[in-house]
């Protein structure tokens, strides 16, 4: 099982500001098998980026997902009021299913 | 609008069972692989089980394997998660989730909204 680490576990940060989440993988993971999702308080997760920088429908610019192997980033430009959410990372190979643990932008 | 709607969760004490249910619309169900995934509040996502288009190939993480059975009826665009055994650790909110394809690349997408499963005595 391909174990996803997520860092920093917590990232205090100012509309506005820029944001830049981790994701290191326990063994390489193929790019297109790589996403991220945003989940807001109370909501369910919504696909962020796939294929580990690709936007999803309806994503804002903002928003852009990088790296390869082992070591993917996700990368808020300046974030909005809106954007402060737990974002998860997925690696979905050979029909195995694992996320990160999870990074939590909130508002410093 | 593609859209997924759980239902069934609710309180039930350790050793029940449960069934719970996603009703899908707005796509072609038959097309596309479901999964379970699973989050106790506050905690992160784990996924559970998923199914095939045909309902015959299906997969369980090992901690519900054995005891969760997951299965589909194509004729009423639902996918199901039958729980039994249940224990404390079981509860969380079940998302139901549709497996697709963007420019080959795996996706879940959309996620139902959640049911919440509490099992306590």
């Amino acid at each position: 099982e391909i174990v996803l680490t997520q860092s920093p576990g917590t990232l205090s940060l100012s509309p506005g500001e820029r944001a830049t989440l981790s994701c290191r993988a326990s063994q390489s993971v193929i790019s297109r098998d790589l996403a991220w999702y945003q989940q807001k308080l109370g909501q369910a997760p919504r696909l962020l980026i796939y294929g580990a920088s690709n936007r999803a429908t309806g994503i804002p610019d903002r928003f852009s997902g990088s790296g390869s192997g082992t070591d993917f980033t996700l990368t808020i430009s300046r974030l909005e009021p809106e954007d402060f959410a737990v974002y998860y990372c997925q690696q979905y190979g050979r029909s195995l299913v694992t996320f990160g643990g999870g990074t939590k932008v909130e508002i410093k | 609008e593609v859209q997924l709607v759980e239902s069934g969760g609710g309180l039930v004490q350790p050793g029940g069972s449960l069934r719970l249910s996603c009703a899908a619309s707005g796509f072609t169900f038959t097309a596309d692989w479901m999964h379970w995934v699973r989050q106790v509040p506050g905690k992160g996502l784990v996924w559970v089980s998923r199914v095939d288009q045909g309902g015959t190939d299906t997969a369980y993480a090992d901690f519900v394997k054995g005891r969760f059975t997951i299965s589909r009826d194509n004729s009423k665009n639902t996918v199901y998660l039958q729980m039994d055994s249940l224990r404390a650790e079981d509860s969380a909110i079940y998302f139901c989730v549709r497996d697709v394809r963007y420019s080959d690349c795996p996706t879940f997408d959309p996620w139902g909204q959640g049911t919440l499963v509490t099992v306590s005595s």
